[in-house]
């Protein structure tokens, strides 16, 4: 089975440019989360998609981040305009169903914001 | 508080066993994870207890949960070098269906 797909990789910006994160969840897997983790920290939700439907957004800094997750299967995480202290990896992770269903997580995209 | 607590280092000797500890916030949580960061790569699920259980074990790792101290332990026996990663608890919150992060243990490992 293949597991979360997330591109790119990495990216170096610089501030007040903007950028864009893609996430493939496992097949099938209905929850969607984005996590961001800053150096030396545990992730941090960002949002959370149940299909295609926000379940929680209460810690995305909405006015400049956004995400969508259109069909309820690849979800994009956009940043605009970038600030210095967004320089972090970000995590997408789905899990099968139920909020309580294990997250399983995809390799992350690394962001280095000058 | 709010916050998973994890002491962020432990070194110990290859073919030792090595004990990560956690506390958490929630004594009504129903599940408590354990999850492994390898440099430069995502995070991966080792093993998670359910709350209405005091010990798991999985091959060499052990999962120990006191419930009444809110106290999560992870002993992975006979150490190897490719176990140097840093391991994050995490605890799922019924109350607002979220998972809780520590800040995560590095795991050092000595020859």
């Amino acid at each position: 089975e293949a597991g979360v797909a997330q591109s790119p990789r990495y990216k170096i910006i610089e501030k007040r440019q903007s950028v864009a994160f893609w996430c493939n969840p496992i097949s099938g897997h209905a929850t969607l989360y984005w996590y961001q983790q800053i150096l030396g920290q545990g992730p941090k939700l960002l949002i959370q998609f149940q299909n295609n439907g926000v379940v929680d957004d209460s810690q995305l800094p909405k006015d400049r981040f956004s995400a969508e997750r259109l069909k309820g299967v690849d979800s994009t995480l956009k940043i605009q305009p970038a600030k210095l202290e967004d320089s972090a990896v970000y995590l997408c992770a789905s899990s099968l169903g139920g909020i309580q269903e294990t997250q399983y997580f995809g390799p992350g995209t690394r962001l280095l914001v000058l | 508080g709010e916050d998973v607590e994890q002491s962020l280092f432990l070194s110990v000797r290859e073919g030792d066993s090595s004990v990560i500890n956690c506390t958490y916030t929630d004594s009504s949580s129903t599940y408590l994870y354990w999850y492994k960061q390898e440099p430069g790569a995502g995070l991966q699920l080792l093993t998670y207890i359910f709350s209405n259980m005091d010990m798991k074990q999985d091959q060499r790792l052990t999962v120990l949960l006191n419930k009444k101290d809110k106290h999560l332990s992870l002993r992975i026996a006979d150490t190897q070098t490719g176990d140097s990663a840093i391991y994050f608890c995490a605890e799922y919150k019924d109350s607002n269906y979220q998972l809780i992060w520590g800040a995560g243990t590095k795991l050092i490992i000595k020859p």
